[in-house]
């Protein structure tokens, strides 16, 4: 097993450009979910699946929009980056919602201009 | 919305010391979980306490479930370079863990 798996591993964007960071699972998991890390404040939540076709907004959802049309795949979709985006961004994925133990990608570390 | 604020924020410590670090919320948990980020990596889970009291340990780790269910604890006994790393306490903000606020992290720096 790959595990979760993330693309890209860096991106640089300029202010208003859209783009998509893939991730994929192949553990057959249920729940999966994106993050986002920045200095000093942890990771937060941004928006989560509990199956496919079924997504939900986390903490932090304003300017992006996920969709799960599978169960393997969960991408997150700036639609206009900005400079407040700049971060790095965590997939996650467990066996269902009501598992304890999230097992996290390695990560997109995205810079915004 | 919840917060986890963890102390302290960093540490630098030798090689074969004992670490101890806390997380509190000014609400209550029914589930604190303790996750490691090593450099360049997505966080792992090391620790999951599920009742106000619990003592759980994994190794050289232990945490502890507070008794006011707004606070938990992490001690590492010790520490070896490989330690290195931020440690981060979360928990799920309703029924089930669809839903995880995460602490504000404590970095440690182990001096050989």
């Amino acid at each position: 097993n790959a595990g979760v798996t993330q693309t890209p591993k860096f991106q640089v964007l300029k202010t208003g450009q859209s783009m998509t960071l893939q991730c994929a699972q192949d553990m057959n998991h249920e729940y999966m979910s994106w993050y986002r890390q920045d200095p000093g404040m942890g990771l937060r939540l941004i928006h989560y699946s509990v199956g496919a076709g079924i997504t939900d907004q986390g903490e932090v959802p304003n300017g992006y929009n996920v969709s799960r049309s599978t169960t393997e795949d969960f991408p997150l979709r700036l639609l206009s980056a900005a400079p407040s985006q700049t971060s790095v961004y965590f997939c996650a994925s467990s066996p269902s919602w009501t598992t304890d133990t999230q097992y996290f990608g390695p990560g997109t570390r995205l810079t915004v201009l | 919305g919840q917060q986890l604020n963890q102390s302290p924020q960093s540490m630098f410590i030798q090689e074969g010391e004992d670490v101890s670090m806390n997380c509190t919320s000014s609400s209550i948990f029914n589930t604190w979980l303790w996750y490691k980020q090593d450099p360049g990596e997505g966080p792992v889970l090391l620790i999951a306490l599920y009742k106000a009291g619990e003592l759980t340990s994994n190794g050289r780790l232990t945490a502890q479930f507070g008794i006011t269910r707004k606070d938990s604890f992490l001690n590492i006994s010790a520490s070896i370079p490989s330690d290195v790393g931020i440690y981060f306490c979360a928990g799920p903000v309703r029924t089930g863990f669809q839903k995880l606020v995460f602490g504000t992290g404590t970095r440690l720096l182990v001096s050989p």
